[in-house]
């Protein structure tokens, strides 16, 4: 079974540039969040997504947005740019089963955002 | 929200010692806690996970530990090789929406030959 893939796996945009980052789960897998990974803060929650409804929400602005499609594909958004956004945006995959029977997250490579 | 702290932040072992990795997290509520490697390049990878209703598990030479009561949990590599090297991070989740995780800051884990 094919695992979680991201594209682009590099990108690099100007500050007020917009970007849009793409995921495709694993085959079955419903659910898709997304992470940011910075040196000083780590692996920070963006969103999930679920059935094409945004399940859970991170502590981010408005300024970061995604949608799933029917076939569980995700994207994310970040309009203008700022150079903090400099980051490895990584998607993560799970089943979602009913509960106490496990809900691994399976990450993807993820897509190295540089911001000039 | 939860909040999810690693200890030690790096850690270097000769080939064949043990290491060990602790986190505390905040929410009572959490009961599912997942740990990942990462390597370079590479997104992190699922090694082993626990759920709040079990104390410990084993999986060959990894192991994880669960204190509830304390709220800790901690991994521990036994016999480590050089490929044990690499960025460990630990997780705090609900076992009913495991899709929002709050890590802990990553301990980069150095084996030495």
């Amino acid at each position: 079974k094919a695992g979680v893939t991201q594209t682009p796996r590099y990108l690099i945009k100007t500050r007020g540039q917009q970007v849009t980052l793409s995921c495709s789960p694993i085959s079955g897998h419903r659910s898709v969040s997304w992470y940011q990974q910075t040196p000083g803060q780590g692996l920070q929650f963006l969103f999930e997504y679920f059935s094409e409804t945004q399940r859970n929400k991170g502590n981010f602005p408005g300024r970061f947005s995604g949608r799933q499609f029917s076939n569980s594909r995700s994207e994310m958004n970040v309009s203008t740019l700022e150079l903090g956004d400099s980051a490895l945006y990584l998607c993560a995959s799970s089943l979602v089963v009913p509960p106490g029977l496990g809900n691994e997250q399976f990450f993807g490579p993820g897509t190295r955002l540089t911001v000039l | 929200g939860e909040n999810v702290e690693q200890h030690p932040s790096t850690l270097s072992v000769q080939e064949g010692d043990s290491a060990v990795i602790k986190c505390t997290y905040s929410d009572s509520a959490s009961n599912y806690f997942p740990w990942y490697k990462q390597e370079l390049g590479k997104g992190p990878q699922l090694i082993i996970d626990i759920r709040s209703n079990v104390g410990e598990k084993k999986d060959q030479r990894i192991a994880v530990t669960l204190n509830k009561t304390a709220k800790h949990f901690s991994l521990h590599i036994t016999e480590t090789q050089p490929e044990d090297s690499a960025v460990y991070f630990c997780a705090a989740s609900w076992l009913t929406n495991a899709g929002k995780s709050t890590f802990g800051d990553g301990t980069t884990l150095t084996v030495k030959p």
